[in-house]
């Protein structure tokens, strides 16, 4: 009865070699959500789909992109992860913003 | 953007003890405001929410208030379990965006 899932729980790349991770949801939520969490800091949200609309932080850069193809699934794509990429992926879920946010277990991303 | 602040970074506290945690934000469009609890390795977890429309909440021993003119709001944990020991983390939401604060590393002393 997993809620919101990711895939893969952990991965690894290399420098430069771009990755994909994926969160798919059985809430039928429309907002969906990625953030990075660095370790022993605070998840930072990345962006966030409202419903089709694709709506990014001022300060997310260029190298993460995102793909929402329909309600239950959204991606996380690293054209060229550097080291600094390497942490917790975290996505989450809400009915509409302002509402309780669903958060999945997450993806750890160590880049080599 | 929203930022929001929390203090203090670290808190021990001798089981049985309150806890209180707080927390300052910029964006007066905020309106909702979660409180997370997020053990090591974990996802973080959902303790207690407020509204800008709510003063006050309480959920056992959990409770939060919220100063929407003065722009805090703060988590108050009373008779500490060593089991309440987490990162706890505010957050502020306005619109469909949520922006962290820094997080409170809280250890309950047995």
């Amino acid at each position: 009865d997993a809620m919101v899932i990711q895939n893969p729980r952990y991965q690894v790349t290399q420098f430069g070699k771009p990755v994909t991770l994926s969160c798919s949801q059985t809430l039928n939520h429309n907002v969906m959500y990625w953030y990075q969490q660095k370790s022993s800091q605070a998840p930072k949200l990345l962006f966030h789909y409202y419903d089709k609309d694709f709506n990014n932080e001022a300060d997310t850069p260029d190298n993460f992109q995102s793909r929402r193809p329909n309600t239950s699934f959204c991606f996380l794509d690293i054209r060229s992860p550097g080291l600094g990429d390497a942490a917790m992926y975290l996505c989450a879920t809400s009915r509409e913003g302002q509402n309780e946010q669903f958060f999945g277990p997450g993806t750890r991303l160590t880049v080599l | 953007g929203e930022n929001v602040e929390q203090h203090p970074s670290t808190l021990s506290v001798q089981e049985g003890d309150s806890a209180v945690i707080k927390c300052t934000y910029s964006d007066s469009a905020s309106n909702y405001f979660p409180w997370y609890k997020q053990e090591l390795g974990k996802r973080p977890q959902l303790i207690i929410d407020i509204r800008s429309n709510v003063g006050e909440k309480k959920d056992q021993r959990i409770a939060v208030t919220l100063n929407k003119t003065a722009k805090h709001f703060s988590l108050h944990i009373t008779e500490t379990q060593p089991e309440d020991s987490a990162v706890y983390f505010c957050a502020a939401s306005p619109a469909n965006q949520f922006y962290f604060g820094t997080g409170t590393s809280l250890t309950v002393i047995p």
